[in-house]
């Protein structure tokens, strides 16, 4: 079965540092999502990516996070400065469809940031 | 924008009973309400959903149900087994090719444990 992969899936930064987390997509989707959860809480959404640009994000997705489609495989998510809250899971997700609401998201196995 | 509310927030039941888990949601819009289950540490898997136009669906244990008109859906668990303890979360989306937000809101998820 197609898999979301992400790496790393753990990483541990310190505060004000820039992190770049890097997922591989299931190669024929077409749209990609980027996910939080915090500890215990809900899934969040922060933007999703399609056709090499933004095409939805949350108030999450402020000016220190950033997407990017580098290459045909890779989509990554950078955060300039982190903060203590920003320690989260961080699930990137991919569909061929978003519209018709035909298929429900594929996840990765998410990225754990711990920000010290 | 959407606000989807999951209850309960922790279920416990004994093996071979049944569970359900309950969600309403606020956007009469919403027409794709799928369902994921997260064992501990991993990814959110989608196990069922169910669209606007569909009253009840059901694969071999488990059954959604949705009622329009009230704005709620549930999920259905019959026979638990161990291993269906994971927090399970539901979501709703307006999956429309003529607008809207397509993405899924989240409810903050029901964390079900099953004893042996």
């Amino acid at each position: 079965e197609p898999e979301v992969t992400q790496t790393p899936s753990h990483q541990v930064t310190q505060m004000g540092q820039e992190v770049i987390l890097r997922c591989v997509p299931i190669s024929n989707h077409l749209y990609f999502y980027w996910y939080r959860q915090i500890l215990g809480q809900k899934v969040e959404f922060l933007v999703s990516f399609y056709n090499n640009e933004i095409s939805e994000k949350s108030e999450i997705f402020d000016d220190q996070f950033s997407v990017e489609r580098p290459d045909g495989s890779n989509f990554t998510l950078k955060i300039r400065s982190t903060k203590l809250e920003d320690s989260a899971m961080y699930f990137c997700a991919s569909s061929e469809a978003p519209r018709t609401g035909l298929y429900g998201y594929t996840f990765g196995s998410g990225t754990r940031l711990t920000v010290v | 924008g959407e606000n989807v509310e999951q209850h309960p927030s922790t279920l416990s039941v004994q093996e071979g009973d049944s569970a359900v888990i309950k969600c309403t949601y606020s956007d009469s819009a919403s027409n794709y309400f799928p369902w994921y289950k997260q064992e501990l540490g991993k990814r959110p898997q989608l196990i069922i959903d169910i669209r606007s136009n569909v009253g009840e669906k059901k694969d071999q244990r488990i059954a959604v149900t949705l009622n329009k008109t009230a704005k709620h859906f549930s999920l259905h668990i019959t026979e638990t087994q161990p291993e269906d303890s994971a927090v399970y979360f539901c979501a709703a989306s307006e999956g429309s090719a003529s607008g809207g937000s397509y993405i899924p809101t989240f409810g903050r998820g029901t964390s079900l444990i099953v004893h042996p």
